[in-house]
Order: structure tokens, then C-alpha cells, then sequence
């Protein structure tokens, strides 16, 4: 059975103090890995999508990574407008799963 | 611009009603799709559609129903509402043909069944 599972469920960092999100997963014919953001109250946003293993993706202080076997999401020097619930989805057989979310708050 | 919109944006209903969910995108996708969100279940995939008379059952699709008729709308029944589907649903679209490529949200619907 397809699994995604994302850790930590929280993270609390203080501005500037980077760290790393996971996004682990088990699944048959993966095409494609998906990073959302997403903001309370609202849908979720699209960062990124990753095919193959070793490709990296980045977009201001956020850089996504993809293995084998999971994908990281770097965030660099976060500043506190980049606290949200980051989703990660993997694409299998012609439908998104999705991870439960790893809510991330940056404080000043 | 073109966008998603789902209306309405709160909905309070009685158990055993039907209850109609509405999800428009103007991008002229192919496909739609419908999931719930609930706290410690992420994302769960309710109903999708690849193209007009074409529906779907997802991971969580009893109790609910759609249709597509044009290319704009995939409206989402729930046939007899239950406490079990107070939720926060949210619609997506994507252009190509199959789920390969990337979903865009709607702003969600929250949906108490009392």
C-alpha cells in the first residue's frame, strides 16, 4: 500500500536558524513528488514538483530535494513569513497522496 | 486572471440533508478534483474527474456523489449529510490528461454537519 509520511508533525525555529523538513515515502510508480504550502485558512499553494532522484528544485529561502526513498525541503534563514503547513504528495497511478503536513512557525 | 473558486466558503447543515458544494475554474482544465481535510488525515481524495461525463472514486468517496457536465464545474453532493463529514473540502484542477501533472487549489470550503 502507497505511504506517505512527513516528520516533524511541528517545528518551531527562530528566524534565521535553518533547518530541514522530511517527506518519506513507499510507493509503487512514483511520477512525480509535490510540495505544497499552505496557509491557514486557505488552499494549498504549489512550490515544487520533482520527477527523479537527485534533482533539486529552489525558490527564495526554500530548496527541495528527492531520493529513492524520500525528499527533504531546506529552508534557509526562514523569516517568520515563511510559517505555514508544508504538504508533500507523491503521484502514483494517476492520483496525488498526500503526507499529513509538518506545521512550521519562524519566530522573530 | 484565470482561478479556482468554490462557493460557499461556510456551510452549517442538519444531518440528513443534501448538501451541494460548488467548485468553478476558469483555467479550462481537464481535470478536477475533490478532497477533504481533517486534523491527523492530511488530504484525502473524495471524487476526480479526467474531462466532461467522466467521474471517479477516490480513497473516501461513500457518502458523497459528483458530476461533470462542462469543462468549469465539478459540483460535490452530499447525498444525507453526517456528523462524520464535517470537514474542510477543498477543490483542485489540473490541464493535462491523467493526474501527471500539477493540482491548483481552490480557497476551501468549511463544512459543519450538526
Amino acid at each position: 500500500e502507497d505511504q506517505v509520511t512527513q516528520s516533524p508533525e511541528a517545528l518551531r525555529l527562530q528566524e534565521g536558524e535553518s533547518s530541514s523538513l522530511n517527506c518519506s515515502y513507499t510507493v509503487s510508480g512514483l511520477r512525480g513528488l509535490f510540495w505544497y504550502r499552505q496557509d491557514p485558512g486557505k488552499g494549498p499553494e504549489f512550490l515544487f514538483t520533482l520527477y527523479s532522484a537527485g534533482e533539486e528544485k529552489e525558490k527564495e529561502r526554500l530548496k527541495a530535494t528527492l531520493t529513492k526513498k524520500e525528499s527533504f525541503l531546506h529552508i534557509t534563514a526562514p523569516k517568520p513569513e515563511d510559517s505555514a503547513t508544508y504538504l508533500c504528495a507523491v503521484h502514483s497511478w494517476g492520483k496525488l497522496q498526500f503526507g499529513a503536513g509538518t506545521q512550521v512557525v519562524v519566530t522573530p | 486572471d484565470a482561478e479556482i473558486t468554490q462557493s460557499p466558503r461556510h456551510k452549517i447543515t442538519e444531518t440528513g440533508r443534501q448538501v451541494t458544494l460548488a467548485c468553478h475554474q476558469t483555467w479550462n482544465h481537464n481535470n478536477m478534483f475533490w478532497y477533504r481535510q481533517d486534523l491527523g488525515h492530511g488530504l484525502r481524495l473524495i471524487h476526480y474527474s479526467y474531462g466532461v461525463q467522466d467521474t471517479n472514486k477516490g480513497e473516501v468517496s461513500d457518502g458523497y456523489s459528483v458530476s461533470r457536465s462542462n469543462t468549469e464545474d465539478l459540483p460535490l453532493t452530499l447525498e444525507s449529510a453526517a456528523s462524520s463529514q464535517t470537514s474542510v473540502y477543498f477543490c483542485a484542477s489540473s490541464p493535462g490528461v491523467g493526474a501527471t501533472d500539477t493540482q491548483y487549489f481552490g480557497p476551501g470550503t468549511r463544512l459543519t454537519v450538526l
